[in-house]
């Protein structure tokens, strides 16, 4: 069975710049998740999607981040324009019902 | 709102020794329980899951944790230690309900585990 794959791994741009962070889940999987993970800490929930429906958004900065699950499959999340504390890695999770799987995440430098 | 909390940022044991990891929770009823591991520049994989049912839970990669209701507590267990588990481990809950927002995982800011060999 695949895994979550996510793109780009990795990603440098300077602050003011847009970014944009590409995740396609498990196949079947009808819960998509983006965390965001900060040195040092653990992963905070950013939005939760249920097919192509937002479930939960309430800690997604909605003023430069925003996101979609385009058909209840694949889904992006975007950043415009990024701060030097967006820099951190951006973890995309499926899920069948409970039990959520990661991918290898994306790690973002702002500079 | 759910916490968690890894009291110990970063551990360091010899190989063949044993290991304890400690998590606690608050949740106003009893959650989902989930540990995690995360090798450098990787993402998380699973190691074991509570729902319900027997306190002691067996995991992959010979690691075990152990529910206990009274101390709000998850600790996570290995009777002996290998180079290879050297890596950063993460406690999680989840609300142990369906509907809206069910099952998002909250997260422990993580236990870096070093292993001497």
């Amino acid at each position: 069975e695949a895994g979550v794959a996510q793109s780009p791994r990795y990603k440098i741009i300077e602050k003011r710049q847009s970014v944009a962070f590409w995740c396609n889940p498990i196949s079947g999987h009808a819960t998509l998740y983006w965390y965001q993970q900060i040195l040092g800490q653990g992963p905070k929930l950013l939005i939760q999607f249920q097919n192509n429906g937002v479930v939960d958004d309430s800690q997604l900065p909605k003023d430069r981040f925003s996101a979609e699950r385009l058909k209840g499959v694949d889904s992006t999340l975007k950043i415009q324009p990024a701060k030097l504390e967006d820099s951190a890695v951006y973890l995309c999770a499926s899920s069948p019902e409970v039990e959520a799987f990661f991918g290898q995440g994306t790690r973002l430098t702002v500079v | 709102a759910q916490s968690v909390t890894q009291p110990d940022i970063h551990i360091t044991v010899s190989e063949g020794a044993s290991l304890e990891l400690r998590c606690n929770y608050s949740y106003g009823a009893t959650p989902y329980l989930f540990w995690y591991v995360q090798s450098p520049g990787q993402g998380l994989q699973l190691l074991l899951k509570y729902f319900s049912g027997d306190t002691l839970v067996q995991g992959i990669k010979g690691f075990e944790a152990e529910f206990k209701r009274s101390q709000s507590s998850f600790n996570l267990r290995k009777p002996s230690v290998h180079w290879s588990d050297a890596a950063e481990y993460f406690c999680a809950v989840s609300p142990a309900y369906s509907g809206a927002g069910s099952y998002q995982l909250t997260f422990g800011k993580g236990t870096k585990l070093s292993v001497i060999p």
